[in-house]
């Protein structure tokens, strides 16, 4: 198994640009994430998924959008980016409710706004 | 509001000493506790967890001891490798919530 895999690994953007950073895991998980690390902080939650088609807010949904046509993949989508969303992103998958089942973290995509 | 945090940001230890990282949480109702690590330019990994029916959790080479009476987790590395240099993150959930909440991360330094 791949785990969780996560693309692009680094992007620049212009201020006002769109874009979609893919993931997708191959472990037939039913739950998705999508942080944002901030340099020296922790993760905080954008958005999170339980299965296809079901999608919630996390901690800091603004300036996002999310999908999950499939069980494999989760793709977050900026769509005006800002300099604020420059950052580090996760995508993650745990098979169930994160009280019961470990979390399994993508590589990460580095996102620059200038 | 509710949040997790952690005492020092930066913590040293001399190799083969032990380490321990703390953590605070002020949420109650959280019931179920994890320590990552994380490496530099790669995710967060899972460690180890306990639940808030437990004080003390071992594994191989880490335990987590939990004080629900004052709101505390720890993590305790024996015998500190060159590869336990990491960022070291707890987190936080409560019962069946759908989601953690992370807090802002020890980063562990080993002497030579």
């Amino acid at each position: 198994n791949a785990g969780v895999t996560q693309t692009p690994k680094f992007r620049i953007l212009k201020i006002g640009q769109s874009m979609t950073l893919q993931c997708t895991q191959d472990m037939n998980h039913n739950y998705m994430y999508w942080y944002r690390q901030d340099p020296g902080m922790g993760l905080k939650l954008i958005y999170y998924s339980v299965g296809a088609g079901i999608t919630d807010k996390g901690e800091v949904p603004n300036g996002y959008n999310v999908s999950r046509s499939t069980t494999e993949d989760f793709p977050l989508r900026l769509l005006s980016a800002a300099p604020s969303q420059t950052s580090v992103y996760f995508c993650a998958s745990s098979y169930s409710w994160t009280g019961a089942y470990e979390q399994y973290f993508g590589p990460g995509t580095r996102l620059m706004v200038t | 509001g509710e949040s997790v945090g952690l005492h020092l940001p930066t913590l040293s230890v001399q190799e083969g000493d032990n380490s321990i990282i703390n953590c605070a949480y002020s949420n109650s109702a959280s019931d179920y506790f994890i320590w990552y690590k994380q490496e530099s330019g790669k995710g967060p990994q899972f460690i180890i967890d306990i639940r808030s029916n437990m004080d003390k959790r071992q594994g191989q080479r880490v335990t987590v001891l939990l004080n629900k009476t004052v709101k505390h987790l720890s993590l305790q590395i024996a015998a500190t490798q060159p590869g336990d240099s990491a960022v070291y993150f707890c987190a936080e959930s409560s019962n069946r919530d759908d989601k953690i909440i992370f807090g802002k991360g020890t980063r562990l330094h080993i002497l030579p």
